[in-house]
């Protein structure tokens, strides 16, 4: 079946610090994948995604390039600011046969200290 | 800014009591679903629709929780009679079909 495997948390990190969050996958097919982020008190809102082999996701300084060759999908972000503390999901969808699910990871809480 | 709302916000009821969460999705969106998010469990798919008819609900617990869609506009999750291990934030996201989902804020369930 799909699964998405990601880095264990919670990671902390010094504000300005570089950031790599790994995630990667299992997938009968070729999936899109997404991060995904969860602020405090918040829902899971999109951060980005790529939907082919080589695309490069990015959005809010954050970037992701879809590797099918190791199917990764890892999220990095050259410099954090304490503003980016969250829980990230990486995830992927296959659509085959009409499926809408996502298939989740099970989170990385990052918190950035000052 | 189109966005998915859920209420209520916060609910607190007694073991026993009916649970009613409703969802209204992005006007336009064809798919809803449902999860519940814990710390013991992480994020779980409870139900999903699509053009208001249910195409999965294999991560519910059918004896005691049902979702509906009465209308294009309004989402519902039930559940009859309510337990303590039910406490968790319930989720409504939206989307077009094979495309992103949009998640509402949550409804924070506790029952004592």
């Amino acid at each position: 079946g799909n699964s998405v495997t990601q880095m264990e948390g919670p990671v902390t990190l010094s504000e300005e610090a570089f950031l790599t969050i790994n995630c990667t996958y299992t997938a009968t097919g070729y999936p899109s994948l997404f991060w995904y982020v969860q602020y405090p008190g918040e829902g899971l809102q999109l951060l980005l995604k790529a939907t082919k082999a080589d695309d490069k996701g990015s959005n809010k300084g954050f970037e992701a390039t879809y590797r099918k060759e190791t199917t990764s999908f890892h999220l990095e972000k050259g410099s954090v600011q304490v503003s980016d503390s969250a829980v990230y999901f990486c995830a992927l969808h296959l659509s085959n046969f009409g499926n809408e699910k996502l298939t989740f990871g099970t989170g990385t809480r990052l918190t950035i200290i000052p | 800014d189109a966005r998915v709302t859920q209420t209520p916000r916060d609910k607190v009821t007694e073991m026993g009591q009916e649970v009613t969460m409703r969802c209204q999705p992005i006007l336009g969106h064809n798919t809803v679903f449902w999860y519940r998010q814990t710390m013991m469990q992480g994020l779980e798919l409870l139900a999903y629709f699509r053009n208001r008819a249910p195409l999965d609900d294999s991560g519910m617990p059918k004896d005691r929780f049902s979702a509906e869609m009465p209308d294009a506009t309004l989402a519902t999750l039930k559940i009859q009679p309510s337990e303590p291990r039910d406490s968790a934030v319930y989720f409504c996201a939206s989307g077009l079909s094979g495309d992103t989902q949009y998640f509402g804020p949550g409804t924070r369930l506790t029952v004592l």
